[in-house]
């Protein structure tokens, strides 16, 4: 079964602490991104790798932290420097070359902070 | 930023009838994708039209690029119940050349069909 695994679906955290996101994928891609989605609102933007190692900021990287050891886990940290972070994420990967540019979307970790 | 805007934010309609989407963007893009959300889920990719298209069929979907109006209309045709959810354009900002530009998401079109 080939494709984009998260987890865990569900996860809460109280404030001040720092929670991890699993974000995993079996299809190959050389490409990583994490968005965020709030409610009623559309996908922004965190952090976006390319390459194994290599990794850059996105529209909203304040208060979060990435690391690409592997070509297929791109775990992102939530750390307790986010002001507001409840919120859905969403892990997505994408071909690195070959003209297909669209991208495969893991199921999402709804993270709650109290 | 938001790059690409969807029109209208909520849409129902009768099952069988076609459901239009419409999508603005501001600046120049390499292609416009179509995905769709069902509620509490990922995104799954419906359909990509580059710049130097069109118009795109696939099944009963049917995308429009307008570049000189900066727009795109996404068309289902005959509704199922199963096509409620929420659908959102995503363009890429055309300034990296290799395969991974980055998308960027509209706020969504959020269509519900009526049995």
């Amino acid at each position: 079964d080939g494709g984009i695994t998260q987890s865990p679906k569900y996860l809460f955290r109280k404030e001040g602490q720092n929670v991890t996101l699993s974000c995993e994928q079996n299809l190959n891609h050389d490409a990583m991104y994490w968005y965020r989605q709030d409610p009623g609102q559309g996908l922004r933007l965190i952090y976006y790798s390319q390459i194994v190692n290599d990794f850059q900021k996105g529209d909203i990287a304040e208060g979060y932290s990435v690391s690409r050891e592997k070509k297929e886990s791109f775990p992102l940290t939530v750390t307790s420097a986010q002001k507001n972070p409840t919120a859905f994420y969403l892990c997505a990967s994408s071909k690195r070359q070959g003209g297909s540019y669209e991208q495969y979307f893991g199921p999402g970790t709804r993270l709650t902070v109290t | 930023s938001q790059q690409g805007e969807e029109d209208p934010q909520a849409l129902s309609i009768q099952e069988g009838e076609n459901a239009t989407m419409n999508c603005s963007y501001k600046t120049s893009i390499n292609n416009l994708q179509w995905y769709r959300q069902n509620s509490g889920r990922g995104l799954v990719h419906l359909i990509l039209i580059r710049s130097n298209e069109r118009e795109k069929h696939s099944g009963r979907l049917r995308v429009t690029l307008d570049t000189s109006k900066k727009s795109s209309s996404l068309l289902i045709t005959a509704s199922r119940a199963a096509d409620t959810a929420s659908y959102f354009c995503a363009t890429d900002d055309g300034l990296t050349n290799f395969g991974n530009e980055k998308l960027t998401f509209g706020t969504g079109t959020r269509l519900t069909i009526i049995p």
